[in-house]
């Protein structure tokens, strides 16, 4: 079975760029959520989404940062403009919450560099 | 203080070695634990779940402790392959997930 798909894998871009991050979730899960992981600050969770709706949206760090969830196939996280200390890897995970909190399932994740 | 804390470690032990993690979690009202393993540039990835009574997968013993609100995560006969940094993780209920920063081990020929 596939797991969580993330788009792309690398991407280097320049400062004030924008920067869009895909993720296709575990088909039949009703969770996704984006992280961040930086040596300095580890995992942070930016945003989780539950049946394509966001719940909790207060670990993104700035308006730049935006999250979107059209279908339950689909989601997308976006930096606008970019800056340099976005640079970080972003891991898109889901999982089938029954309010107990499951297993959640990384993607690969996607590794930011912004010049 | 942080929700969920970890010794970053690192901890460099031989192979064959018995090592331990803890992990500290504020929230007395948390609901489930968890460890998470995650490989130098990799994605987490569940190891165990911890149970109240106590988990044992192999040479991975899991313990929970309600009452000093902490876990701890028991590897025996340490392997090369078990180098990697454990991720304690908390869920208070609902949808919050808690990772804490992680503990690095090193196991050595």
């Amino acid at each position: 079975d596939a797991g969580v798909i993330q788009s792309p894998r690398h991407e280097v871009t320049e400062m004030g760029q924008e920067v869009t991050l895909r993720c296709k979730p575990i088909s039949g899960h009703n969770s996704l959520f984006w992280y961040r992981q930086t040596m300095m600050r580890g995992l942070e969770l930016l945003i989780y989404f539950n049946n394509n709706v966001p719940i909790d949206d207060s670990g993104m760090p700035e308006d730049r940062f935006s999250a979107k969830m059209p279908n339950a196939s689909f989601s997308t996280l976006k930096i606008q403009p970019s800056e340099p200390r976005d640079s970080a890897v972003y891991f898109c995970a889901s999982s089938s919450l029954s309010g107990r909190g499951d297993t959640q399932y990384f993607g690969p994740g996607t590794r930011l560099t912004v010049l | 203080r942080k929700e969920v804390e970890q010794d970053p470690g690192p901890f460099n032990v031989p192979e064959g070695a018995t090592v331990a993690f803890n992990c500290t979690y504020s929230n007395s009202a948390s609901q489930s634990f968890f460890w998470y393993r995650q490989d130098c540039r990799k994605e987490p990835k569940l190891l165990m779940s911890v149970y109240s009574s106590g988990n044992e997968d192999g040479r991975f013993t899991a313990q929970l402790n309600r009452a000093s609100q902490y876990i701890s995560l028991l590897i025996r006969d340490s392997k090369l392959s078990d180098s990697a940094t454990y991720l304690c993780v908390v869920n208070s209920g609902g949808f919050k997930t808690i990772f804490g920063a992680g503990t690095r081990l090193f196991v050595k020929a």
